[in-house]
């Protein structure tokens, strides 16, 4: 599986958007990019995966560069219940269902 | 619907003593996995169970090992606990194949071996 790159922090202000960067330049043609979060050590959390194009859901949105080197999730209106530490993870979709999990970007929301 | 139950949620071991941590989960899914989180890290592998009747190892299995009991339920077992066995241990569970995108995480158990 494709590694991953992240921000170990970032700071978003309640409200605002929250734009979460990955970097996965190795990233092969049968790989999906997956978010998941943890908040407060509790267990992860899965918010959105895709392939090639943007994706959105009721809790985000993703986008991935055309040459899928690069994501950004996308949190539209941050709250302070999404501080949370933020997982980006690449893999090839299967019978195993494996994760490989770096250390993540720990998302502050601020009042 | 409970999703994924561990017990115990707390447990403090002395070095050498044994302890198997349980896991269970009624979504009816086929695969399970074993995680453990260390302070401040990422969550790593420690085996996982593609479906009922088989096992393999994940990137830390050394010191552990499982039992997928049946479809529902998938333990790990310390057989003689380290210092540096201590940890948060995560169970979760996913449906196999083009959807197994998405995990369900248990809500952990505590390690601390002294």
């Amino acid at each position: 599986d494709a590694k991953t790159t992240q921000p170990p922090s970032m700071d978003c202000a309640e409200g605002r958007a929250a734009n979460l960067p990955c970097n996965h330049s190795t990233i092969s043609g049968n790989e999906y990019v997956y978010w998941y979060r943890q908040i407060h050590s509790q267990g992860p959390q899965y918010i959105i995966h895709g392939l090639k194009n943007n994706e959105t859901n009721e809790m985000a949105s993703l986008i991935i560069t055309e040459d899928r080197k690069s994501s950004t999730l996308i949190l539209p209106h941050a709250t302070l219940r999404d501080t949370a530490v933020y997982y980006c993870i690449v893999r090839v979709v299967g019978n195993t269902g494996k994760l490989i999990f770096g250390q993540g970007t720990t998302l502050q929301v601020k009042p | 619907n409970a999703g994924v139950t561990q017990t115990p949620k707390f447990q403090v071991l002395k070095t050498g003593q044994s302890m198997t941590l349980q896991c269970a989960q009624d979504m009816n899914h086929n695969s399970m996995y074993w995680y453990r989180q260390d302070p401040g890290m990422g969550l790593r592998l420690i085996y996982y169970s593609a479906s009922e009747g088989t096992t393999d190892k994940g990137e830390v299995p050394n010191g552990y090992n499982v039992s997928r009991l049946n479809k529902r339920e998938f333990s790990l077992r310390l057989e003689s606990a380290a210092p540096s066995q201590t940890s948060v241990y995560f169970c979760a569970s996913s449906t196999p194949g083009p959807s197994s995108y998405e995990q369900y995480f248990g809500p952990g158990t505590r390690l601390t071996v002294t």
